[in-house]
């Protein structure tokens, strides 16, 4: 089992705010990046940081994080959301990258 | 822009050992604050991170892989380089290639497309 718990899958209404969450220790300390991976397709990464998005990322997306969790929310969500959420961030030592197991969103 | 390309064979026979590369296209593998890194993904399942180098060859492992995981890299032909050995099964995968911010915070900004291995004999 990964050192990052997601929930396996979430569902949202078209148009409407959803947020996905990410938990782990490590969180307490360390960002998470977010990944979205549509079917078939390398992973992009969506937020990194604080609350950082890559050039080309809508600003739809946004990232926060308190105590253990960290969130991914999407804000007025489209169909082209509709994909897996990966959480990355550090293990529990500190020193090494783990994902979390990933959140596959469907947009109703 | 950046782009990242990984080759190599497609299947690799049982305890044998996989040998993948990953091309970096647009810019330097000597940039600084970057590693690069490799990613697995096995079929219908999450990534996973196998490890990740520095341009100087400093490189750290998923502890899990560790034993069996090398990666390498090739400056003047802006390479890196995967070698797993002992493989089974299990180590069926896409295998990401990514450029990998690795500080107080980390990530991986830009990825290859993936390249798929089949472990078979």
């Amino acid at each position: 089992s990964s050192e990052l718990t997601q929930d396996p899958a979430v569902s949202v209404a078209l148009g409407q705010t959803v947020r996905i969450t990410c938990q782990g220790d490590s969180l307490r300390s360390y960002y998470a990046s977010w990944y979205q991976q549509k079917p078939g397709q390398a992973p992009v990464l969506v937020i990194y940081g604080k609350n950082n998005r890559p050039s080309g990322i809508p600003d739809r997306f946004s990232g926060s994080s308190s105590g253990n969790t960290a969130s991914l929310t999407i804000t007025g969500a489209q169909a082209e959301d509709e994909a897996d959420y990966y959480c990355n961030s550090r293990d529990s030592s500190g020193n090494h990258p783990v994902f979390g197991g990933g959140t596959k969103l469907t947009v109703l | 822009q950046l782009q990242l390309q990984e080759s190599g064979p497609g299947l690799v026979k049982p305890s044998e050992t996989l040998s993948l590369t990953c091309t970096v296209s647009g810019g330097s593998i000597s940039s600084s604050s970057y590693y690069w890194g490799w990613i697995r993904q096995p079929p219908g399942k999450g990534l996973e991170w196998i490890g990740s180098i520095y341009y100087s060859g400093s490189t750290y492992y998923n502890p899990s892989l560790k034993s069996r995981v090398t990666i390498s890299v090739d400056t003047s032909k802006n390479q890196f380089s995967l070698k797993l050995s002992s493989v089974t099964a299990a180590d069926t995968a896409v295998y990401y290639c990514a450029r990998h911010y690795y500080d107080f915070d980390h990530y991986m900004d830009v990825w290859g497309k993936g390249t798929t291995v089949t472990v078979s004999s």
